[in-house]
């Protein structure tokens, strides 16, 4: 059964950092392209990054360019997502997604986590 | 980027009755090498994660219902349930992946009439 369970959301300042953890099981990682989703209260699904399966290749949405990092380590079947001067705007449930083993960057998502909450707040 | 718009933001249906979803495309997520419409569809219902339902714009998820289709190319997209059941309240989304962002439309909320 394939699984992708969430961890490290937590609440944090403006101007704070985070790192989230996704812990895989039940499919060969290291094929697939992961990506991190989002959704913030009240507001519809966004994509945030993804992660090539070597880890060659990285892309981020422009709201979080320089200042959040996607890394994977296949060994310990793990993606991860470091986020440094998060805004109020960054508060969201964050998704750890699996994309597709053969489609250039990632295809479609058919495989969730149940996410993990991030709350930017004084 | 490839902006992806829904129509409507929320409907509502009475169950049994047929609910139509639109998606259109800032540009074209046809290609043509492959012959394929790089869309996809996913079903939210509150404090759960997306499930997805269609992919290539048109082939079901397994484990799907057959009650939801997917259709059209190009930029215009739709998806059908054709029989609304109770069990499909939940907010819809499209998603592109012809190109890097990845975007989802804004969502559409079904509800019961």
């Amino acid at each position: 059964e394939v699984q992708l369970v969430e961890s490290g959301g937590n609440l944090v300042q403006p101007g704070g950092s985070l790192r989230l953890s996704c812990a895989v099981s039940g499919f060969t990682f290291s094929t697939y392209w992961m990506s991190w989703v989002r959704h913030a209260p009240g507001k519809g699904l966004e994509w945030v990054a993804n992660i090539k399966q070597d880890g060659s290749e990285k892309y981020y949405v422009d709201s979080v360019k320089g200042r959040f990092t996607i890394s994977r380590d296949n060994a310990k079947n793990s993606l991860y997502l470091e986020m440094n001067s998060l805004r109020v705007e960054d508060t969201a449930v964050y998704y750890c997604a699996r994309g597709r083993p053969d489609l250039r960057w990632g295809g479609w998502f058919a495989s969730w986590g149940q996410g993990t909450l991030v709350t930017v707040s004084s | 980027d490839i902006v992806m718009t829904q129509s409507p933001d929320s409907l509502a249906v009475s169950l049994g009755e047929r609910a139509t979803i639109n998606c259109k495309s800032s540009q074209t997520v046809f290609y043509s090498p492959t012959n394929k419409n790089y869309l996809a569809w996913y079903q939210q219902k509150p404090g759960q994660p997306p499930k997805l339902l269609i992919y290539w714009a048109s082939t079901r998820e397994s484990g799907v219902p057959e009650r939801f289709s997917g259709s059209g190319s190009g930029t215009d997209f739709t998806l059908t349930i054709s029989s609304l059941q109770a069990d499909d309240v939940a907010v819809y989304y499209c998603q592109q992946y012809y190109g890097i962002p990845p975007a989802f439309g804004q969502g559409t909320k079904v509800e019961i009439k």
